[in-house]
Protein backbone atom coordinates (compact mmCIF):
# COMPACT_ATOMS: atom_id res chain seq x y z
CA UNK A 1 0.00 0.00 0.00
CA UNK A 2 0.98 3.59 0.25
CA UNK A 3 3.32 5.06 2.58
CA UNK A 4 5.30 7.97 3.88
CA UNK A 5 8.21 7.28 5.31
CA UNK A 6 12.04 8.80 6.80
CA UNK A 7 15.24 8.93 5.98
CA UNK A 8 16.77 8.98 9.44
CA UNK A 9 15.44 8.26 12.87
CA UNK A 10 17.42 10.45 14.86
CA UNK A 11 19.22 13.85 14.05
CA UNK A 12 21.57 15.67 16.52
CA UNK A 13 22.79 19.02 15.27
CA UNK A 14 24.52 21.80 17.36
CA UNK A 15 22.63 24.13 18.73
CA UNK A 16 22.87 27.41 15.69
CA UNK A 17 22.91 25.21 12.86
CA UNK A 18 20.42 24.44 10.57
CA UNK A 19 18.57 20.92 10.72
CA UNK A 20 17.58 18.94 7.16
CA UNK A 21 15.15 16.44 8.19
CA UNK A 22 14.32 14.32 5.26
CA UNK A 23 10.76 12.29 4.22
CA UNK A 24 10.09 10.13 1.30
CA UNK A 25 6.22 9.50 0.20
CA UNK A 26 4.88 7.11 -2.28
CA UNK A 27 1.65 8.23 -3.11
CA UNK A 28 1.57 10.28 -5.82
CA UNK A 29 -2.02 11.56 -5.60
CA UNK A 30 -1.50 13.18 -2.65
CA UNK A 31 -2.28 16.96 -2.85
CA UNK A 32 -0.98 18.05 0.46
CA UNK A 33 1.71 17.61 2.26
CA UNK A 34 2.34 18.56 6.15
CA UNK A 35 5.19 18.66 8.87
CA UNK A 36 4.47 18.15 12.72
CA UNK A 37 6.30 18.76 15.37
CA UNK A 38 5.44 16.29 18.54
CA UNK A 39 7.22 17.29 21.81
CA UNK A 40 7.88 14.69 24.77
CA UNK A 41 4.29 13.88 26.14
CA UNK A 42 2.22 16.22 24.22
CA UNK A 43 0.08 16.10 20.61
CA UNK A 44 1.22 16.86 17.29
CA UNK A 45 1.59 20.69 16.87
CA UNK A 46 0.98 21.45 13.12
CA UNK A 47 4.18 23.54 11.73
CA UNK A 48 3.67 23.92 7.66
CA UNK A 49 2.28 22.19 4.37
CA UNK A 50 3.01 22.89 1.15
CA UNK A 51 0.26 21.93 -1.83
CA UNK A 52 1.64 19.45 -4.40
CA UNK A 53 1.90 21.97 -7.13
CA UNK A 54 4.39 23.60 -5.37
CA UNK A 55 8.25 23.09 -4.62
CA UNK A 56 9.22 25.43 -2.14
CA UNK A 57 7.15 27.38 0.76
CA UNK A 58 8.73 29.14 4.04
CA UNK A 59 7.89 29.76 7.36
CA UNK A 60 9.18 31.20 10.30
CA UNK A 61 12.98 29.83 10.59
CA UNK A 62 11.09 26.96 8.34
CA UNK A 63 11.30 25.69 4.93
CA UNK A 64 9.88 22.78 3.41
CA UNK A 65 10.62 21.41 -0.27
CA UNK A 66 8.91 19.11 -2.18
CA UNK A 67 10.73 17.53 -5.44
CA UNK A 68 7.85 15.13 -6.92
CA UNK A 69 10.14 13.90 -9.28
CA UNK A 70 12.22 11.75 -6.73
CA UNK A 71 8.61 11.99 -4.22
CA UNK A 72 10.89 13.81 -1.21
CA UNK A 73 10.19 15.76 1.36
CA UNK A 74 12.61 18.11 3.51
CA UNK A 75 11.99 20.42 6.64
CA UNK A 76 14.28 22.55 7.04
CA UNK A 77 14.89 24.40 10.08
CA UNK A 78 17.53 27.93 10.12
CA UNK A 79 18.91 28.20 13.60
CA UNK A 80 18.35 25.10 15.46
CA UNK A 81 16.97 26.25 18.94
CA UNK A 82 17.19 23.78 22.19
CA UNK A 83 13.48 24.55 21.72
CA UNK A 84 13.30 22.59 18.83
CA UNK A 85 14.24 19.46 20.03
CA UNK A 86 11.35 16.83 19.27
CA UNK A 87 10.15 14.46 16.79
CA UNK A 88 9.11 15.31 13.79
CA UNK A 89 6.50 14.13 11.32
CA UNK A 90 5.90 14.35 7.79
CA UNK A 91 2.49 13.48 6.34
CA UNK A 92 0.32 13.45 3.34
CA UNK A 93 -2.71 14.03 2.84
CA UNK A 94 -5.53 12.44 0.44
CA UNK A 95 -8.37 14.79 -0.06
CA UNK A 96 -10.00 11.97 -2.39
CA UNK A 97 -13.90 11.91 -0.92
CA UNK A 98 -13.88 15.27 0.09
CA UNK A 99 -12.40 14.54 3.13
CA UNK A 100 -8.66 14.85 4.11
CA UNK A 101 -6.97 11.85 5.29
CA UNK A 102 -4.01 12.61 6.69
CA UNK A 103 -1.21 9.43 6.80
CA UNK A 104 1.27 9.96 9.11
CA UNK A 105 5.00 8.84 8.60
CA UNK A 106 7.03 7.10 11.18
CA UNK A 107 9.05 10.22 12.71
CA UNK A 108 12.19 11.48 13.10
CA UNK A 109 13.79 12.53 16.40
CA UNK A 110 16.01 16.08 16.30
CA UNK A 111 18.16 16.35 19.40
CA UNK A 112 20.19 19.95 19.37
CA UNK A 113 22.94 19.92 21.37
CA UNK A 114 23.38 23.00 23.40
CA UNK B 1 -10.01 28.99 23.40
CA UNK B 2 -8.90 25.60 25.71
CA UNK B 3 -8.48 24.05 21.69
CA UNK B 4 -8.98 20.62 21.99
CA UNK B 5 -9.18 18.64 25.59
CA UNK B 6 -9.16 14.70 26.15
CA UNK B 7 -10.34 12.92 29.14
CA UNK B 8 -8.53 10.76 30.99
CA UNK B 9 -4.92 11.49 30.40
CA UNK B 10 -4.49 7.73 31.23
CA UNK B 11 -6.06 4.87 32.02
CA UNK B 12 -5.66 1.29 33.15
CA UNK B 13 -7.91 -1.31 31.85
CA UNK B 14 -8.56 -5.30 32.36
CA UNK B 15 -9.28 -7.16 28.79
CA UNK B 16 -12.81 -7.52 28.16
CA UNK B 17 -13.71 -3.93 29.80
CA UNK B 18 -15.54 -1.00 27.71
CA UNK B 19 -14.34 2.79 28.39
CA UNK B 20 -15.06 5.97 26.59
CA UNK B 21 -12.44 8.13 25.75
CA UNK B 22 -13.84 12.06 25.84
CA UNK B 23 -12.38 14.49 23.28
CA UNK B 24 -14.12 18.34 22.78
CA UNK B 25 -13.32 21.21 21.17
CA UNK B 26 -14.24 24.44 21.31
CA UNK B 27 -13.16 26.32 18.46
CA UNK B 28 -16.37 25.25 16.30
CA UNK B 29 -14.50 23.49 14.08
CA UNK B 30 -16.82 20.75 11.65
CA UNK B 31 -13.76 17.77 11.01
CA UNK B 32 -12.90 15.67 13.86
CA UNK B 33 -10.84 12.65 14.19
CA UNK B 34 -9.23 9.80 16.58
CA UNK B 35 -5.60 8.33 16.21
CA UNK B 36 -3.88 6.17 17.85
CA UNK B 37 0.01 6.32 18.33
CA UNK B 38 2.23 3.28 19.23
CA UNK B 39 5.45 3.26 20.27
CA UNK B 40 8.41 4.44 17.52
CA UNK B 41 5.76 5.02 15.03
CA UNK B 42 3.63 7.52 13.48
CA UNK B 43 -0.50 8.05 13.88
CA UNK B 44 -3.12 5.92 12.99
CA UNK B 45 -6.25 7.33 12.20
CA UNK B 46 -9.51 5.23 13.36
CA UNK B 47 -12.54 7.49 13.15
CA UNK B 48 -13.54 10.27 12.07
CA UNK B 49 -16.27 12.74 10.91
CA UNK B 50 -16.94 15.92 8.91
CA UNK B 51 -19.88 17.05 11.27
CA UNK B 52 -22.48 16.17 13.44
CA UNK B 53 -24.09 13.16 13.03
CA UNK B 54 -21.36 12.19 10.04
CA UNK B 55 -18.90 9.78 11.24
CA UNK B 56 -16.90 7.15 9.02
CA UNK B 57 -13.96 4.50 9.69
CA UNK B 58 -10.40 5.88 9.11
CA UNK B 59 -7.09 2.95 8.72
CA UNK B 60 -7.69 0.90 12.43
CA UNK B 61 -11.49 1.18 13.57
CA UNK B 62 -11.65 -2.10 14.07
CA UNK B 63 -12.84 -2.43 17.85
CA UNK B 64 -14.07 0.93 18.39
CA UNK B 65 -16.98 3.17 18.09
CA UNK B 66 -17.84 6.98 17.61
CA UNK B 67 -20.24 8.72 17.22
CA UNK B 68 -20.93 13.08 17.00
CA UNK B 69 -23.98 14.06 18.12
CA UNK B 70 -22.70 17.56 18.53
CA UNK B 71 -19.76 20.07 16.98
CA UNK B 72 -18.07 20.19 20.05
CA UNK B 73 -17.90 16.21 21.36
CA UNK B 74 -16.58 13.30 19.33
CA UNK B 75 -16.40 10.58 22.18
CA UNK B 76 -14.06 7.02 20.93
CA UNK B 77 -15.36 3.89 22.81
CA UNK B 78 -13.79 0.83 23.37
CA UNK B 79 -16.25 -1.88 23.32
CA UNK B 80 -14.10 -5.10 24.63
CA UNK B 81 -10.88 -3.56 25.23
CA UNK B 82 -7.67 -5.85 24.43
CA UNK B 83 -3.91 -5.70 24.95
CA UNK B 84 -3.35 -4.71 21.35
CA UNK B 85 -5.77 -1.37 22.12
CA UNK B 86 -2.55 -0.19 24.45
CA UNK B 87 -1.50 3.16 23.17
CA UNK B 88 -1.49 6.67 23.59
CA UNK B 89 -4.94 8.05 21.44
CA UNK B 90 -5.33 11.23 20.34
CA UNK B 91 -8.15 13.40 19.17
CA UNK B 92 -7.70 16.09 16.50
CA UNK B 93 -10.00 18.92 15.20
CA UNK B 94 -9.78 21.25 11.97
CA UNK B 95 -11.96 23.79 9.79
CA UNK B 96 -13.12 21.99 6.50
CA UNK B 97 -10.96 22.52 3.03
CA UNK B 98 -10.16 25.67 2.09
CA UNK B 99 -10.45 27.00 5.58
CA UNK B 100 -6.93 25.34 6.82
CA UNK B 101 -7.86 22.19 6.92
CA UNK B 102 -4.64 20.72 7.17
CA UNK B 103 -3.97 22.52 10.34
CA UNK B 104 -5.21 19.74 12.50
CA UNK B 105 -5.13 20.78 16.30
CA UNK B 106 -4.28 17.64 18.40
CA UNK B 107 -5.09 17.31 21.86
CA UNK B 108 -2.79 16.17 24.63
CA UNK B 109 -3.50 12.91 24.53
CA UNK B 110 -5.25 9.65 26.05
CA UNK B 111 -2.34 6.64 27.20
CA UNK B 112 -4.50 3.70 27.52
CA UNK B 113 -2.47 0.39 28.81
CA UNK B 114 -4.88 -2.66 28.80
CA UNK B 115 -3.58 -5.47 31.09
Amino acid sequence: GESVGLHLPTLSVQEGDNSIINCAYSNSASDYFIWYKQESGKGPQFIIDIRSNMDKRQGQRVTVLLNKTVKHLSLQIAATQPGDSAVYFCAENNGSGGYQKVTFGTGTKLQVIP
Amino acid sequence: NAGVTQTPKFQVLKTGQSMTLQCAQDMNHEYMSWYRQDPGMGLRLIHYSVGAGITDQGEVPNGYNVSRSTTEDFPLRLLSAAPSQTSVYFCASSAPPGRGAYEQYFGPGTRLTVT
